[in-house]
């Protein structure tokens, strides 16, 4: 079945990185995009970027821009996001999701089961 | 960023009620395809979000008939028509037609 299979929890100190694995199965992983998004405790969902997973070609909200990393491997249906310079505020759970189709402008119709990151000194 | 902004915060209704989420969006998410560009997710605790709806009022494949979405331009709703016991959840729209795609701040719902 179509599946997105998400890295385990991470605890890092501040100012370290964490890169977040999210293997996909199930479907042809270069025709769809994968979307990144993020949940801190209590607050709204909240999107951190995209990559065409088939180009690599990537977009990043603005308010990352600088901080995060989003990369495919086609050879083994695995997406990506490495986040930098981490500080309390980012500890939350981290979501990849399939976009529907290749655009940027699509909805998530599958999505990874989550990874906690938690960011503690 | 357009802001997304969904009222109630929260509700409570009885089993077999009629349930309805509002989302207002900042800025029109009209496209010039004559789509809207917004979508409605369900998650449950310890969840991540299922779609329900997409453009506005089709529902995703699976999705119980008993949901539905409609609005246009920067009005939206999503209608539980007869609230189940397993429809217990919160309830998030999100825009996909300006970047960056942004979420509501969520409605809970819970049986009365």
């Amino acid at each position: 079945q179509v599946q997105l299979m998400q890295s385990g929890a991470e605890v890092k100190k501040p100012g370290a990185s964490v890169k977040v694995s999210c293997k996909a199965s199930g479907y042809t992983f270069t025709s769809y995009g994968i979307h990144w998004v993020r949940q801190a405790p209590g607050q709204r969902l909240e999107w951190m970027g995209w990559i065409n997973s088939g180009e690599g070609n990537t977009m990043y909200s603005q308010k990352f821009q600088g901080r995060v990393t989003i990369t495919g491997d086609t050879s083994a249906s695995t997406a990506y996001m490495e986040l930098s310079s981490l500080r309390s505020e980012d500890t939350a759970v981290y979501y990849c999701a399939r976009g529907v189709g290749s655009t940027l402008y699509s909805v998530s119709d599958i999505w990874g089961q989550g990874t906690m990151v938690t960011v503690s000194s | 960023d357009t802001v997304m902004t969904q009222s109630p915060d929260s509700l409570a209704v009885s089993l077999g009620e009629r349930a309805t989420i509002n989302c207002k969006s900042s800025q029109s998410v009209l496209g010039s395809n004559n789509k809207n560009y917004l979508a409605w997710y369900q998650q449950k605790p310890g969840q991540p979000p299922k779609l329900l709806i997409y453009w506005a009022s089709t529902r995703e494949s699976g999705v119980p008939d008993r949901f539905s979405g409609s609005g246009s331009g920067t009005d939206f709703t999503l209608t539980i028509s007869s609230l189940q016991a397993e429809d217990v959840a919160v309830y998030y729209c999100q825009q996909y037609y300006r970047i960056p795609p942004t979420f509501g701040q969520g409605t809970k719902v819970e049986v009365k």
